[in-house]
């Protein structure tokens, strides 16, 4: 099993409706979890952080966190054209911090 | 006021032939990271340092040496360089390597093609 994985996409969201990205973690001792967005030339940019079981909210973000199932997802209300980017998934395993290969996540205008 | 610079943006170069990356964060944060982004945009990281010290240091060929002369710099020296070194290499920094290392802060890129 693949430390953290990602769907790759495309996934395709509608302006306004709810985008939701999802990650699995292969280590059960994990502790700490991180979104990043990286728009398509740029670098990675930290959207959310989360350490412990359940939501964390952050404006139109809300991060999940299940560390029983070891999964971790990210949720973007009211979503924007500007929000289409690829979203990185990134676990601390073993005190190095482990990327997804990202979600490309596409809103629809 | 950029937080975490590298130098070059670009670098085009023949194969065989030796190049740098510098980078430098501006933010206080005592760990920084070298990653490599390849083509199909999986980020891998490469070494990172805490405090000048070399914490992690990945499976990458030796022709790749990092140098920190300070806790604000860390540069990538690259010796006989080959057609799969190229990517687009990222410069990273945290308050941390613990943790809440995964809260990084990430230069611009250097993007690297070896002809």
């Amino acid at each position: 099993q693949k430390e953290v994985e990602q769907n790759s996409g495309p996934l395709s969201v509608p302006e306004g409706a709810i985008a939701s990205l999802n990650c699995t973690y292969s280590d059960r001792g994990s502790q700490s979890f991180f979104w990043y967005r990286q728009y398509s030339g740029k670098s990675p940019e930290l959207i959310m952080s989360i350490y412990s079981n359940g939501d964390k909210e952050d404006g139109r973000f809300t991060a999940q966190l299940n560390k029983a199932s070891q999964y971790v997802s990210l949720l973007i209300r009211d979503s924007q054209p500007s929000d289409s980017a690829t979203y990185l998934c990134a676990v601390n395993i073993h005190h190095k911090i482990i990327f997804g290969k990202g979600t490309r996540l596409h809103i629809l205008p | 006021d950029t937080a975490v610079s590298q130098t070059p943006k670009y670098l085009v170069t023949q194969m065989g032939n030796d190049k740098s990356i510098k980078c430098e964060q501006n933010l206080g944060h005592d760990t920084m990271y070298w990653y490599k982004q390849d083509s199909k945009k999986f980020l891998k990281i490469m070494f990172s340092y805490n405090n000048k010290e070399l914490i992690i240091n990945e499976t990458v060929p030796n022709r790749f040496s990092p140098k920190s002369p300070d806790k604000a710099h860390l540069n990538l020296h690259i010796n006989s360089l080959e057609l799969g070194d190229s990517a687009v290499y990222f410069c990273a920094s945290s308050q941390n390597s613990g943790t809440g290392g995964g809260e990084q802060f990430f230069g611009p890129g250097t993007r690297l093609t070896v002809l």
